[in-house]
């Protein structure tokens, strides 16, 4: 079965840089969130998306911004990194935002993102 | 606000022994409860999940049962096998905004089976 893609898998940005990661959901999914784990830590919740329109926000820093287009793929921009934006970056997918279904995010790879 | 606690181990056992880990929650409204498992270099994988009190979820011998008067979903397994060697993660989605809220997450607990 078809699954999250996201790319790239690995990224190595040096300070003040700006990076953009990307997120393709599971085909029909229309719902994309955007997830930050930290080394060891447990993954922070970042921003969420429905039909292209921003749904929830969390602890998403004001350096970055994320949009979900047409083909309700998603982008995370990251502006003037800083060396704490190291983590590995994840985004989920699931379908509409009741029922059942709903429920059920599915988590890409994920995203290394190295910051020096 | 929204939390998970979790015991965060590692907790080790031997090969067939029988698995609990604690999960309890706060919640301002009515939750819905997974279990998430991480294996090394991957990404989270949908264990389990529970969207009402008194639902037990499971899947490939794992089970937790949403208990909404002591705030837990504790997950079990009766017989542990090295493959399930990974991390482990309670998590909550209270929807009580609606739309596509994220989940929080507790803080994970490594779980290693020694054969």
């Amino acid at each position: 079965a078809a699954g999250v893609i996201q790319s790239p898998r690995h990224l190595i940005k040096e300070k003040r840089e700006t990076a953009t990661l990307k997120c393709y959901p599971i085909p029909r999914h229309d719902t994309v969130y955007w997830y930050q784990q930290g080394p060891g830590q447990d993954p922070q919740f970042l921003i969420s998306f429905y039909e292209k329109m921003q749904s929830d926000k969390g602890s998403i820093p004001d350096r970055f911004s994320a949009q979900q287009f047409s083909d309700y793929h998603s982008e995370l921009n990251m502006s003037s990194l800083e060396l704490g934006d190291s983590a590995l970056y994840f985004c989920a997918s699931s379908l509409g935002t009741s029922g059942s279904l709903a429920y059920e995010q599915y988590f890409g790879p994920g995203t290394r993102l190295t910051v020096t | 606000g929204n939390s998970v606690t979790q015991m965060e181990g590692p907790v080790t056992l031997s090969e067939e022994a029988f698995l609990t880990i604690n999960c309890t929650y706060t919640a301002t409204g009515y939750p819905s409860l997974f279990w998430y498992v991480q294996y090394p270099g991957e990404g989270l994988q949908l264990l389990l999940k529970a969207t009402k009190a008194d639902d037990k979820g499971s899947n490939k011998g794992f089970e937790a049962t949403y208990r909404k008067e002591t705030t837990s979903f504790h997950l079990e397994k009766g017989s542990v096998q090295v493959s399930d060697s990974a991390v482990y993660f309670c998590a909550l989605s209270d929807r009580a905004g609606g739309g596509a809220d994220g989940l929080t997450f507790g803080k994970g607990t490594h779980l290693i089976i020694q054969p």
